[in-house]
């Protein structure tokens, strides 16, 4: 099946710093969406990317799609504690399969 | 509130008992989905259906039963589990089958085989 990496797996920054987390493929992608799951929640649907190159911002998080629409990532600037989850990219290949990444757990100290 | 609805929230069964895990949908959505979710795993999905029809079916065992009666209510029959299917298990809606859209996921059933 298709594989989609992520990485890191684990995070822990201080409060204000920023975090990136990197979703990759070998294969080219349709679209990546990504996700958000609190400690004890479920994931909740943050944005999707279609473009070659496209980036999308949300307050404080910067979503892009690489060019060759392989690879993607999501960097939060200046992490508050409400920031703690786990982050997921979640690839959707040619046919409509559609696969989530192993998500990066993001741990933000005060 | 998500508009995907999932009771029980919490389930403590033996291998040997038969319980059914419940999501309701309000949104509108035609496309409905199973997933599992264990420690250190990526999400898997079981089962999909798309207007009341299975359509996708993860080489999931026998034991998980799902049922989809209307386009808003979804089940997963659980019958002689293993302890190894103690896990999160999610389900999500989206307009439409595929990956076009975000899909909205419930807030779960926390399952515990003993």
């Amino acid at each position: 099946g298709q594989q989609v990496m992520q990485i890191p797996q684990y995070q822990h920054v201080q409060e204000g710093e920023d975090f990136t987390t990197y979703c990759n493929s070998s294969t080219t992608l349709s679209n990546i969406q990504w996700y958000k799951q609190r400690p004890g929640g479920h994931p909740v649907f943050l944005i999707q990317l279609v473009k070659s190159g496209e980036v999308k911002k949300q307050k404080r998080l910067t979503f892009q799609f690489g060019e060759a629409k392989k690879n993607s990532s999501l960097h939060i600037t200046a992490t508050q504690t409400t920031d703690v989850g786990t982050y997921f990219c979640a690839a959707v290949f040619t046919g409509n399969q559609f696969y989530f990444g192993t998500g990066t757990s993001l741990t933000v100290i005060p | 509130e998500t508009g995907v609805t999932q009771t029980p929230r919490h389930l403590v069964m033996g291998m040997t008992n038969k319980k059914s895990l419940k999501c309701e949908q309000h949104l509108g959505h035609n496309a409905m989905y199973w997933y599992k979710q264990s420690a250190k795993k990526p999400l898997e999905l079981m089962f999909v259906y798309s207007l009341e029809e299975r359509v996708e079916n993860n080489s999931v065992p026998s034991r998980f039963s799902p049922e989809c009666p209307n386009s808003s209510h979804l089940f997963l029959h659980l019958h002689t589990l293993q302890p190894e299917d103690s896990a999160l298990y999610l389900c999500a809606s989206s307009p439409s089958r595929g990956a076009l859209y975000g899909y909205t996921f419930g807030s779960g059933t926390r399952l515990t085989v003993v």
